[in-house]
């Protein structure tokens, strides 16, 4: 149980278009979601709070209108990479809470990632 | 200074070795403590959970934590080839929504 998968698992696309990246809890439900970017040999930094529902909340520093975030239904949160650049290039991976777990709600599942390059 | 600081190695032992991974922490509010292991692109996977000070044993993995000395621990025993990959250690303040902060991960490379 508790898996998460994330879609596509890599993705190459031009700099100046757009990426969606979807993140689904498949067999739980998740009222929140995390959206987190990871840099070679480092760790996993928290880029925004998704949650169902209503509007995500972004970490300081990370560009609200440059990562849209979409969390639409209780299994589905959607990170979508506007305007890439190469700079943009990263492992992206998310994570979801299973909402009926209250008392466990500390742990996080997370997705395999998905690795964008911008070229 | 860092919330979590956590030695990048990498961290070489032969087969069978005991391996000891820490992170230290700065913030006495974080309640929850866990370990992640994490191979080469992929998402991490959930090792070991701790809820304050104490130790956890599971298998060949055991996971101590000392809040007042702001330290955590994770052992492995008879470490295997298959161990090796980047062991992330993360720490949550409550059970609310807040997300988890991370170390940096500790790269380990068990040798045949």
């Amino acid at each position: 149980g508790a898996v998460v998968s994330q879609h596509p698992s890599r993705v190459i696309c031009k700099s100046g278009t757009s990426v969606k990246i979807e993140c689904r809890s498949l067999d739980f439900q998740a009222t929140t979601m995390f959206w987190y970017r990871q840099f070679p040999k480092k760790s996993l930094m928290l880029m925004a709070t998704s949650n169902e529902g209503s509007k995500a909340t972004y970490e300081q520093g990370v560009e609200k209108d440059k990562f849209l975030i979409n969390h639409a239904s209780l299994t589905l949160s959607t990170l979508t990479v506007t305007s890439a650049h190469p700079e943009d290039s990263s492992f992206y991976i998310c994570s979801a809470r299973d909402s009926g777990k209250p008392g466990q709600s500390y742990e996080q599942y997370f997705g395999p990632g998905t690795r964008l390059t911008v070229t | 200074q860092k919330e979590v600081e956590q030695d990048p190695g990498p961290l070489s032992v032969p087969e069978g070795a005991i391996v000891s991974l820490n992170c230290t922490y700065s913030n006495s509010a974080f309640q929850y403590f866990m370990w992640y292991r994490q191979y080469s692109r992929k998402g991490p996977e959930l090792l070991m959970y701790t809820y304050s000070s104490g130790n956890k044993e599971d298998g060949r993995f055991t996971a101590q934590v000392d809040k007042s000395s702001k330290y955590i621990s994770l052992f492995i025993r008879d470490s295997q080839p298959s161990d090796s990959a980047t062991y992330l250690c993360a720490m949550s303040m409550d059970t609310g929504r807040r997300a988890l902060t991370f170390g940096s991960g500790t790269r380990l490379q068990v040798q045949p």
